[in-house]
């Protein structure tokens, strides 16, 4: 069974803090690794992508890939109330024919005033 | 900035019924995709769908669902018969490719199907 897990949380930072979001999964042959945004009632919201080990950063985003340890993360710098949303890891594994996402269960963050 | 368009945003059927969720994906995009969230739930695979045919399908998608690309911008998902543990968030998504690169899916805005 291939899986991905969260830590649903809640985890709570205060605003201007550094969230603190980490995934990990099952499967090896996992090549590219997601983090999308869910603001509750709404559709997840791609906002990082890595496929390489190491850093990926994109404004106050940082994607971390290590695949020994089957682990991705994401930081949120400068944490703004506008963060307060789960925060859902996907992962992808090439197959043959097929495409398709495996989805962890979410974190849910709250940034506090 | 294009995006996965659904309709309807909210389908209320009753139970047994056949219904129709409609998506139009990012323009230049060749894999299709329909997901769904149960209330409370993760989101879950349903099928890929490319160059006309169903790439990939999971457990969940046995005979009662289908997809169709009806023409050149439209692609849905038809559930016959419908139960009332069929009531979720339905995410139509698309995405460039399926290689090791441009698998960056994007999705609509979701159909919340009631079954009642």
């Amino acid at each position: 069974q291939k899986e991905v897990e969260q830590n649903s949380g809640p985890l709570s930072v205060p605003e201007g803090a550094i969230a603190s979001l980490n995934c990990t999964y099952s499967d090896r042959g996992s090549q590219s690794f997601f983090w999308y945004r869910q603001y509750s009632g709404k559709s997840p919201e791609l906002i990082m992508f890595i496929y390489s080990n190491g850093d990926k950063e994109d404004g106050r985003f940082t994607a971390q890939l290590n695949k020994a340890s089957q682990y991705v993360s994401l930081l949120i710098r400068d944490s703004q109330p506008s963060d307060s949303a789960t925060y859902l890891c996907a992962v992808h594994i090439l197959t043959g024919g097929g495409n398709k996402l495996t989805f962890g269960t979410g974190t849910q963050l709250k940034v506090e005033l | 900035e294009p995006e996965v368009t659904q309709t309807p945003s909210h389908q209320v059927t009753q139970m047994g019924q056949e219904v129709i969720l409609r998506c139009v994906p990012i323009s230049n995009h060749l894999y299709f995709y329909w997901y769904r969230q149960i209330l409370g739930q993760k989101v879950e695979f349903l099928v890929s769908f490319y160059n006309n045919e169903i790439s990939e399908k999971s457990e969940i998608f046995d005979d009662q669902f289908s997809v169709e690309r009806p023409d050149g911008s439209n692609f849905t998902l038809k559930i016959r018969s419908t139960k009332l543990e069929d009531s979720a968030m339905y995410f139509c998504a698309s995405s460039e490719s399926a290689g090791s690169m441009g698998t960056e899916a994007f999705f609509g805005q979701g159909t919340r199907l009631t079954v009642v």
